[in-house]
């Protein structure tokens, strides 16, 4: 069956723009998240959103990061007045339960950002 | 905090050779454990995972991963590496039970295969 999908690819944008990046899950998959892959930080989780739970946003690192989830699928990451330290990979995983026992997440293939 | 080290950055193997990963955690409990692969412009592909029991785990593609608690290591080995194994190795931790959806990763160690 079809895996994690996001969109695009990739997206080039300037300094101070707003970008949105989408990821569809795996259908059925209740459990959503969002990872951050950079050459300096590495992988860092982001956000998780689970059903109609209110999401875990712990992993956001400021105030112009957020994220939604419509109709408990498909996912937006938005970030405001990009800053050049916001390039990197963005990662979106889906896993089929309530994560509470750590299910296998699935990885999408990711949204390459770079900030000009 | 969790936190896991992968102590290589850049391993090379001939094709055909054995390879153990290194992979160290700081945890003040038995962490749920987990190794991930990422090949160049593919998303991450979950190899094994560790949650209790027995301390050696099979994966796929030919992997396994030993848990030892004394040592707070969860090493990833292949008898016999392929070309095809070339690629990025991740591995994680997550806290048991509640929370255990936040994985912490690794930096990661690239493998790459001499044919």
């Amino acid at each position: 069956g079809a895996g994690v999908s996001q969109s695009p690819s990739n997206k080039v944008t300037e300094k101070g723009k707003d970008v949105e990046l989408r990821c569809d899950p795996i259908s059925g998959h209740t459990a959503l998240y969002w990872y951050r892959q950079s050459l300096g930080q590495g992988l860092e989780f982001l956000i998780y959103f689970q059903g109609n739970s209110a999401p875990d946003k712990s992993g956001l690192p400021s105030d112009r990061f957020s994220a939604e989830r419509t109709g408990g699928s498909v996912s937006t990451l938005t970030i405001q007045r990009t800053q050049q330290e916001d390039s990197a990979v963005y990662l979106c995983a889906s896993s089929p339960r309530t994560g509470a026992t750590a299910d296998t997440q699935y990885f999408g293939p990711g949204t390459r950002l770079t900030v000009l | 905090a969790q936190s896991v080290t992968q102590p290589d950055i850049h391993i090379t193997v001939s094709e055909g050779a054995s390879l153990e990963l290194r992979c160290n955690y700081s945890y003040g409990a038995t962490p749920y454990l987990f190794w991930y692969v990422q090949s160049p412009g593919q998303g991450l592909q979950l190899l094994l995972k560790y949650f209790s029991g027995d301390t050696l785990v099979q994966g796929i593609k030919g992997f396994e991963a030993e848990f030892k608690r004394s040592q707070s290591s969860f090493n990833l080995r292949k008898p016999s590496v392929h070309w095809s194994d070339a690629a990025e190795y991740f591995c994680a931790v997550s806290r048991a039970g509640a929370g255990s959806y936040q994985l912490t990763f690794g930096k990661g160690t690239k493998l790459s295969v001499i044919p």
